[in-house]
């Protein structure tokens, strides 16, 4: 299926558990990006990737890591889970053309992460 | 202060009214970003501009880059206007962005 794919959709795990949340898209976008939602604050950038093996911290990148091998796959990992991770977290992509903020964004529709 | 304010954080309308959200930035000056959430939780965007006015169906979206405001007007509102929209900012020479605290608009019928 063309576009950008999250998975899961869904997860509950407990604090100090390793979790992984994939991203896949299909248009070879060069730019790829994991935000967390929250209640009371905007979307906030994780992690970013300008290309495959390129990759850089964002706002709150503390508790994640992140690879790219793959340009059409993101994967972001919390080592570590904790109860502040609760989040839904949102990948994104943009094309090769430019950076993120002169060209359009496509989303995921989101990983909801509940850490007990 | 935030780098991306939004106004107002709620917004109850009848169906038609004219609504007009509002977005004040402090970084970035290339472009800013309006998205949409859906209630089920989706994010599109809207619009991306960085002078002047689009239009897209009953959506208008304008910028003042001088006094880094921009409005997104929705005309003849509609029940399936309800969402939570949301003005972004790039933040100049990296690839973040700053996202305002969006705005509940729900239309009643």
């Amino acid at each position: 299926d063309a576009g950008i794919t999250q998975s899961p959709r869904y997860k509950i795990t407990e604090t100090g558990r390793q979790v992984t949340l994939m991203c896949h898209q299909t248009w070879s976008h060069s730019y790829m990006f994991w935000y967390r939602q929250d209640l009371g604050h905007g979307l906030r950038l994780i992690y970013y990737s300008a290309a495959a093996d390129i990759t850089d911290k964002g706002e709150v990148p503390d508790g994640y890591v992140v690879s790219r091998s793959k340009t059409e796959n993101f994967p972001l990992t919390l080592e570590s889970a904790t109860r502040s991770q609760t989040s839904v977290y949102f990948c994104a992509s943009t094309s090769t053309s430019g950076v993120a903020g002169a060209n359009v964004l496509t989303f995921g529709a989101g990983s909801r992460l509940t850490v007990l | 202060k935030n780098e991306v304010e939004q106004s107002p954080q709620n917004l109850t309308a009848q169906e038609g009214e004219f609504i007009t959200i509002n977005c004040s930035y402090s970084v970035g000056i290339s472009a800013l970003h309006w998205l949409q959430q859906h209630p089920g939780g989706g994010i599109v965007s809207l619009f991306m501009l960085s002078s002047g006015k689009k239009k897209h169906g009953r959506l208008i979206a304008t910028i003042n880059i001088q006094e880094k405001h921009s409005s997104l007007h929705i005309t003849a509102s509609h029940p399936r206007d309800s969402a939570v929209y949301i003005c972004a900012a790039p933040v100049e020479d990296n690839n973040d962005m700053r996202f305002g605290a969006g705005t509940r608009l729900t239309v009643k019928p």
